[in-house]
């Protein structure tokens, strides 16, 4: 349904430090996972994915954790750095189409 | 190079007129999606096609239309209909729908005036 006057969570973390945005999503037969970043005025980039057949994926600094019984996805961000900062959305494949998470707004302090 | 290309990348509008957003990818993509940003807010879905000739509304489809008459393209028309059209808009292809990751053209900003 509509989600107008919805904002999205912020996350504040200090350079240097690991950063955990949390996603829940929608549907238990959902098969596919991703997260994209994306900056402002920009079009979302993707950053990882994660198969429902596995619980953790890495990547360069970045790690995705899936939980299929409570239905969460999480990305961990090491040495998080002021480039970071962005708006990360989480997405589940469901019905032949991607269907995105509201989305967490990630602020890097120096 | 291989990529989806949005234009233009700021619209403006007056309001009662239709205005088309273009989409264009050279990624050999079957399917293609539009999905409408809000100012702080997340993405959703407005309208998406797995095939040529052939497309689905998504949550938000009201006051939009789409065509899919190229693999290449998936034009979206704002039309008077819709009540609140100042938004970015983005589009995303993938290869098959959903079951690999969506590449996001740059976005269109349109403002009613």
């Amino acid at each position: 349904g509509e989600s107008v006057g919805l904002h999205l969570p912020t996350l504040s973390v200090q350079e240097g430090d690991n950063s955990i945005i949390n996603c829940a999503y929608s549907n238990s037969a959902s098969d596919y996972f991703i997260w994209y970043k994306q900056e402002s005025g920009k079009g979302p980039q993707f950053i990882i994915d994660i198969r429902s057949n596995m619980d953790k994926r890495q990547g360069q600094r970045v790690t995705v954790l899936l939980n299929k019984t409570v239905k969460h996805l999480s990305l961990q961000i090491a040495a998080t750095q002021p480039g970071d900062s962005a708006v990360y959305f989480c997405a589940e494949e469901y019905g032949n189409k991607l269907v995105f998470g509201a989305g967490t707004i990630l602020r890097v302090k120096s | 190079d291989g990529g989806i290309t949005q234009s233009p990348k700021y619209l403006f509008r007056k309001e009662g007129q239709n205005v088309t957003l273009s989409c264009e990818q050279n990624l050999n993509h079957d399917a293609m999606y539009w999905y409408r940003q809000d100012p702080g807010q997340g993405l959703r879905l407005i309208y998406y096609s797995q095939i040529v000739n052939d497309f689905q509304k998504g949550d938000i489809a009201e006051g939009y239309s789409v065509s899919r008459e190229k693999k290449e393209s998936f034009p979206l028309t704002v039309t008077s209909a819709q009540k609140n059209p100042t938004a970015f808009y983005l589009c995303a292809s993938s290869i098959l729908g959903g079951i690999t990751e969506a590449f996001f053209g740059q976005g269109t900003r349109l403002t009613v005036v």
